[in-house]
């Protein structure tokens, strides 16, 4: 079936580090993909997505570009802020609604 | 506007008792997801309804778990009898569905609520 597969972490920068947190999956025809973003004690909040091959999903700084031929979809910021600590999820949809989710990995972030 | 709200934020309840949780998806809102978050198990979608009815329970884990949507505005997630292995944090979760082209958008998730069986 499908599966998403995410970097362990917790990923640990200093602030104003480049930020990567690799995303792979497998899947069956072409899924859209997403990264949601779980604050401590919140629920999960849509980050960005990309619905086809190629697209890039881009907001607060974040991206992620949906590569077909490595079956990937990697997050990346530029400059990461403490802030953006928090728990990130790649995920993608089966049939337009399911979505499935990696473990997540917890993003750390210090002054 | 009010997002996704869920109720209680935290229970605790002794094993054999039985548990509910609520959940108000935002208004105008056509589908409804549960899942539940685990350390061991990651994030797992539960069931999911559409205008109400329920399309895919493959995920519900036991008959101990039963859903309902008795209407548009609330949701109710039971457990009965409860375990200790079904402490997790349960999150409800609302989108809108075009019936028409089948196609689903942004799911807004609640809070959480947070069970701990002992």
């Amino acid at each position: 079936g499908n599966s998403v597969t995410q970097m362990e972490g917790p990923v640990t920068l200093s602030e104003e580090a480049f930020l990567t947190i690799n995303c792979t999956y497998t899947a069956t025809g072409y899924p859209s993909l997403f990264w949601y973003v779980q604050y401590p004690g919140e629920g999960l909040q849509l980050l960005l997505k990309a619905t086809k091959a190629d697209d890039k999903g881009s907001n607060k700084g974040f991206e992620a570009t949906y590569r077909k031929e490595t079956t990937s979809f990697h997050l990346e910021k530029g400059s990461v802020q403490v802030s953006d600590s928090a728990v990130y999820f790649c995920a993608l949809s089966e049939g337009f609604q399911k979505l499935v989710f990696g473990t997540g990995t917890r993003l750390l972030v210090s002054p | 506007d009010a997002g996704v709200i869920q109720s209680p934020r935290h229970e605790v309840t002794e094993m054999g008792q039985e548990v509910t949780l609520r959940c108000k998806p935002i208004s105008g809102h056509n589908s409804l997801f549960w899942y539940r978050q685990t350390m061991m198990r990651g994030l797992e979608l539960l069931i999911y309804f559409n205008n109400n009815v329920p399309i895919d329970d493959s995920g519900m884990p036991e008959d101990r778990f039963s859903a309902k949507m008795p209407n548009a505005s609330f949701s109710t997630l039971k457990i009965q009898p409860s375990e200790p292995r079904d402490s997790a944090v349960y999150f409800c979760a609302s989108s809108l569905f075009f019936t028409g082209t089948g196609v689903g958008y942004e799911q807004y998730f609640g809070p959480g609520t947070r069970l701990t069986v002992t």
